[in-house]
């Protein structure tokens, strides 16, 4: 059974700092890996996305890297906002059959 | 108006008490999810549906049960509500072939006295 872990469970730093945020997981043997998301009250929101053949992912400030013989991924945010507070979640998606397995989150809080 | 709806938003109930959660989609998804989170744990799938012949079991289906109306409707339904059921619910869709990414409702808290 896929387990997933997010070390630590919450974080804070002032404004401009950068994040870096920490998945593991037990079976290498996956099809892809996601970041999300979470704002209080809203449902989760895919950030990025990376296919177990990729190294790394990038959008705007959001970089995921991930290493799939050592079972990590790391969620790199550059500059960090106020607005960047929430809760981000990993999920492995291990056969291409959309049944994600979550880990807990990691809850970042950015100081103005 | 948002893609994945979910009603009611939040729901305090009794126990033994049935609840339905009702969830609607017009993204045109055929795959739809049902989730719970629970406060420290990562998201447990309930019940999946592939389409609307097409309904599982999950990690955690014990006292759970769903209904696939139509390709835009899913619904969990708890037959006796008990207060371990205390949470909140996701609904998500996907579709596929496609981008592999699900989409999620804004959830539901439910709690059971």
């Amino acid at each position: 059974k896929q387990e997933v872990t997010q070390i630590p469970a919450a974080l804070s730093v002032p404004e401009g700092e950068n994040l870096v945020l920490n998945c593991s997981f037990t079976d290498s043997a996956i099809y892809n890996l996601q970041w999300f998301r979470q704002d209080p009250g809203k449902g989760l929101t895919s950030l990025l996305l990376i296919q177990s053949s990729q190294r790394e992912q990038t959008s705007g400030r959001l970089n995921a890297s991930l290493d799939k013989s050592s079972g990590r991924s790391t969620l790199y945010i550059a500059a960090s906002q106020p607005g960047d507070s929430a809760t981000y979640l990993c999920a492995v998606d291990p056969t291409n059959d959309y049944k994600l397995s979550f880990g807990a989150g990691t809850t970042v809080t950015v100081r103005a | 108006d948002a893609d994945v709806t979910q009603t009611p938003r939040n729901r305090i109930t009794k126990t033994g008490k049935r609840i339905m959660l009702e969830c609607s989609q017009t993204k045109g998804h055929d795959r739809m999810y049902w989730y719970r989170q629970d406060p420290g744990l990562g998201l447990r799938l309930i019940y999946y549906s592939f389409d609307v012949k097409d309904i599982n079991k999950g990690e955690i289906s014990d006292g759970y049960s769903v209904s696939r109306q139509a390709q835009a409707k899913f619904s969990l339904s708890l037959e006796s509500a008990i207060p371990n059921q205390t949470a909140l619910y996701f609904c998500a869709t996907s579709d596929f072939p496609g981008t592999d990414t699900q989409y999620f409702g804004p959830g539901t808290r439910l709690t059971v006295l």
